[in-house]
């Protein structure tokens, strides 16, 4: 059974750097194919795709906020964290992680599926 | 990026009625393309992949079909807890894009 778990603080002060922490079980990021990713959602707003860490260590990031994301992972720890520096009022969302999976097919190609687990999310608030 | 653009962004509907959502790619993504459903203050739960596969558990009443830049779900006959927002997300480009959500509301 694969559960995916966000944390990490509700409020974050601008120009801070934020620090969440997406604990998984069920799933070993170590394992080829495996990919975990973070995506938000403002309230009211629709998702944003943020970044996504391979079990290989590739790593993918939105094109308008890969100058203050970066994406790790812990093997050990079943963990993924994300950072995001220079926090303003507008990245005030809610923050999702999820599990992805990268296959072959008999051909040798490879594609990605999309995140089909997902954490329940966690509400980050930037405000002085 | 990849500009994912739903309509429309919201529809009444009623329990029965037959519902279709439409999703297009600024360019073409072949098949790499999901449909999500998002409840409030609830996770998007993925329905469809590849565009017209359906996930493990999701009612048969939902069906996703396209390639190119068209796609479109279906719900055959809407129930109660299919009232929701929508959301296409294309995983053919990195960064992956989501469209802005279609909401279904109760007529």
């Amino acid at each position: 059974q694969i559960t995916l778990t966000e944390s990490g603080p509700t409020l974050v002060k601008p120009t801070q750097t934020l620090t969440l922490t997406c604990a998984f079980s069920g799933f070993s990021v170590s394992t080829s194919g495996v990919g975990v990713g973070w995506v938000r959602q403002p309230p009211g707003k629709p998702l944003e795709f943020l970044a996504l860490i391979y079990w290989d260590d590739d790593k993918r990031y939105s094109s308008h906020l890969k100058n203050r994301l970066t994406i790790t992972k812990d093997t050990s720890k079943n963990q993924v964290v994300l950072t995001m520096t220079n926090m303003d009022p507008v990245d005030t969302a809610t923050y999702y992680c999820a599990h992805n999976t990268y296959l072959y097919d008999d051909n040798g190609f490879g594609y990605p599926t999309p995140f089909d687990y997902w954490g329940q999310g966690t509400l980050v608030t930037v405000s002085s | 990026d990849i500009q994912m653009t739903q309509s429309p962004s919201s529809l009444s509907a009623s329990v029965g009625d037959r519902v279709t959502v439409t999703c297009r790619a600024s360019q073409s993504i072949t098949n790499w393309l999901a449909w999500f459903q998002q409840k409030p203050g609830k996770a998007p739960k993925l329905l469809i992949y590849k565009a017209s596969g359906l996930k493990s558990g999701v009612p048969s009443r939902f069906t996703g079909s396209g390639s190119g830049t068209e796609f479109t779900l279906t719900i055959s006959s809407l129930q109660p807890d299919d009232f929701a927002t929508y959301y296409c997300q294309q995983y053919n480009t990195h960064p992956w894009t989501f469209g802005q959500g279609t909401k279904v509301e109760i007529k």
